[in-house]
């Protein structure tokens, strides 16, 4: 059973393309994150959001709550945006998470 | 700016032995959180940290898993007698308040190899 289900599990794009990755979950949160991976291994933390939509720089994120889904979108896409992007729920407790399988983005210059 | 450190970067060693991992989470934070992820898998959640006790932990974190904060710095993990799936990245994680929806902010990870 999983929790969280994320799509495209790949995906290839050109430089300046727009690209948008899904994350539909199935338990109940009190909020969404979605994290970047970088070729080495190291996670950061790109948004958090209970509600409707969050944007930082050319990263816009936005959850549906009542359909248990969320979004994210980078606009003008750039080679250096090429990384595994990865939606993680935490429980109602908020002690607990559930990761989604990530979706490797590469973007061709 | 502030940041979750963890080391060593790397480590390897032998089936059956002991292994601690450590990490200094930010100074500020109170929750504490290990994740693991097997190579070409979902990062995985193991245990979390709050008050000097465990909160929650998932089906993973056995017996031979255990968790301590021996000073007011470093969290650390042990894996009693490593089994060659032990063998991850294995992430440190800590966030400033105790549940809710607070960010976490994550450590570079410690890959363990286990031969």
């Amino acid at each position: 059973k999983n929790e969280v289900e994320q799509s495209p599990q790949n995906l290839t794009a050109q430089e300046g393309e727009f690209i948008t990755i899904n994350c539909s979950y199935s338990v109940g949160i009190s909020a969404l994150h979605w994290l970047q991976q970088h070729p080495g291994g190291g996670i950061v933390s790109l948004f958090m959001l209970s509600s409707g939509k969050k944007k930082h720089g050319r990263l816009i994120a936005t959850i549906n709550i009542q359909e248990k889904h969320s979004s994210l979108h980078i606009t003008a896409s750039h080679p250096r945006d090429s990384a595994v992007y990865i939606c993680a729920v935490p429980t109602l407790t908020g002690n607990q998470f559930y990761f989604g399988t990530g979706t490797s983005l590469t973007v061709i210059p | 700016e502030p940041e979750v450190t963890q080391t060593p970067s790397h480590q390897v060693t032998q089936m059956g032995q002991e292994v601690i991992l450590r990490c200094v989470p930010i100074s500020n934070h109170l929750y504490f959180y290990w994740y693991r992820q097997i190579l070409g898998q979902k990062v995985e959640f193991l245990v979390s940290f709050y008050n000097n006790e465990i909160s929650e932990k998932s089906e993973i974190f056995d017996d031979q898993f255990s968790v301590e904060r021996p000073d007011g710095s470093n969290f650390t993990l042990k894996i009693r007698s490593t089994k060659l799936e032990d063998s991850a990245m294995y992430f440190c994680a800590s966030k400033t308040l105790a549940g809710g929806p607070n960010e976490q902010f994550f450590g570079p990870g410690t890959r363990l190899t286990v031969l």
